[in-house]
């Protein structure tokens, strides 16, 4: 059975540009997080979406949104870019949604923005 | 929101030793996560505790509830336990994600 897919692996965009970013759950999962790590850090929590609705958001401004579709795969698009979005950004899946699930993490998109 | 601690920021051992790495938290949680992350980003779930202790071949975690604080440990290390192992936890509402920790870097040498 696959794991969690995220595309593309790696990403260059410059200042002011906008990004979209998609993660697969595993089959199954109904619930998807996002998640941004900027080096030598640990993650910071940014999305979780569960039955395509919004279910948690970070301390992250408007230029970041996502969504979920009806077959639990999601986006995570990156508006207005700076320098700062550079960063690998994980996707999680779990199931179901309760605060006891494990998350099983994908390999990550690793964004740059020059 | 819950500051997660972890302890030591770095850590080198020589294969064969005992390690332990501490993870502790400010506000009650619902379930505290271990990861291990190599080089490259891609992140393992290792444990995930809500008491107690867990046992996984080499690598044993506990979690103390009362004093917010866990421990990772790994008997018997190998080079190939090198990464970075992070404590994160979900808080005791269940929603807003994960927060983690900074992590620990662990490099085992030969």
């Amino acid at each position: 059975d696959a794991g969690v897919t995220q595309s593309p692996t790696h990403l260059i965009k410059t200042r002011g540009q906008q990004v979209t970013l998609r993660c697969s759950p595993i089959s199954g999962h109904k619930s998807v997080s996002w998640y941004q790590q900027v080096l030598g850090q640990g993650p910071q929590f940014i999305f979780q979406y569960y039955e395509k609705e919004e279910r948690g958001r970070g301390n992250f401004p408007d230029r970041f949104s996502a969504r979920q579709f009806p077959n639990y795969s999601s986006e995570l698009n990156v508006n207005a870019l700076l320098l700062g979005d550079s960063a690998l950004y994980l996707c999680a899946s779990s199931s179901p949604f309760r605060g006891t699930d494990t998350q099983y993490f994908g390999p990550g998109t690793r964004l740059t923005v020059l | 929101k819950n500051e997660v601690e972890q302890s030591p920021q770095n850590l080198t051992a020589q294969e064969g030793e005992f390690i332990t790495i501490n993870c502790s938290y400010s506000v009650g949680i619902s379930a505290l996560h271990w990861l291990q992350q190599h080089p490259g980003g891609g992140i393992v779930s290792l444990f995930m505790l809500s008491s107690g202790k867990k046992k996984h071949g080499r690598l044993i975690a506990t979690i103390n509830i009362q004093e917010k604080h866990s421990s990772l440990h790994i008997t018997a290390s190998h080079p190939r336990d090198s990464a970075v192992y992070i404590c994160a936890v979900r808080d005791g509402r269940g929603a807003d994600g994960l927060t983690f920790g900074k992590g620990t870097h662990l490099i085992i040498q030969p």
